[in-house]
């Protein structure tokens, strides 16, 4: 039971442009949502959070937004590079435990 | 700050032996580990949450004999896979929580069973 699903496993986007990465989950119980960034045989680093009562959160060129009422939650970087190139996990948190979505692989050409 | 480190990174090894993958916390005391397993084009499955001193807390389907858990310090955790097969190959990435919840995720162990 995939509680939390990322349904892209792959984005191809143009330097410059906006990279839309999205999220749904089915526990309405999720208190906290992250993203992380993952490169090849490395652990994931963290990106941005967004509490559950928040819509939106920002930090730089990313920016995450949260629609409670859809379980849907989605990654905007704006304008895309690419050193983004990467796979990014959409988590959620619960009871101090997280749950990762499946991923997406993330490619910016230059 | 918040460096977690994994040893080995890749380990290849026969069917049958035990293999231990360590994680330490390097600047910062870890009051929970976690152990995550990560299969090709799948997301990280929690495998077990281990608390310093305490035995770990097995997330469901995950058997705890096979996968022993120890966690001996507030900067060490280590999983010994026991009787590796085939089916264990993966890539295993612990993370280290201080008290706030945030965690912090060491750079991953590759394991090749034959």
């Amino acid at each position: 039971d995939q509680q939390v699903k990322q349904n892209s496993p792959s984005l191809s986007v143009q330097e410059g442009r906006i990279s839309i990465l999205n999220c749904d989950y089915t526990n309405s119980m999720f208190d906290y949502f992250l993203w992380y960034k993952k490169y090849p045989a490395e652990g994931p680093t963290f990106l941005i959070s967004i509490s559950s009562i928040k819509d939106k959160n920002e930090d730089g060129r990313f920016t995450v937004f949260l629609n409670k009422s859809a379980k849907h939650l989605s990654l905007h970087i704006v304008p895309s590079q690419p050193g983004d190139s990467a796979v990014y996990f959409c988590a959620a948190l619960l009871r101090g435990k997280l749950i990762f979505g499946q991923g997406t692989e993330l490619s910016v050409k230059p | 700050g918040a460096v977690v480190s994994q040893h080995p990174s890749r380990v290849i090894c026969k069917s049958g032996t035990s293999v231990k993958i360590e994680c330490r916390s390097l600047d910062f005391q870890a009051t929970t580990m976690f152990w995550y397993r990560q299969f090709p084009k799948q997301s990280l499955m929690l495998m077990a949450t281990s608390n310093e001193g305490s035995k770990a807390t097995y997330e469901q389907g995950v058997e705890k004999d096979k996968f022993l858990i120890n966690h001996a310090s507030l900067t060490l955790s280590t999983l010994t896979v026991t009787s590796a097969h085939p089916e264990d190959s993966s890539f295993y990435i612990c993370s280290a929580s201080p008290a706030n919840n945030e965690q912090f995720f060491g750079p991953g162990t590759r394991l090749t069973v034959l």
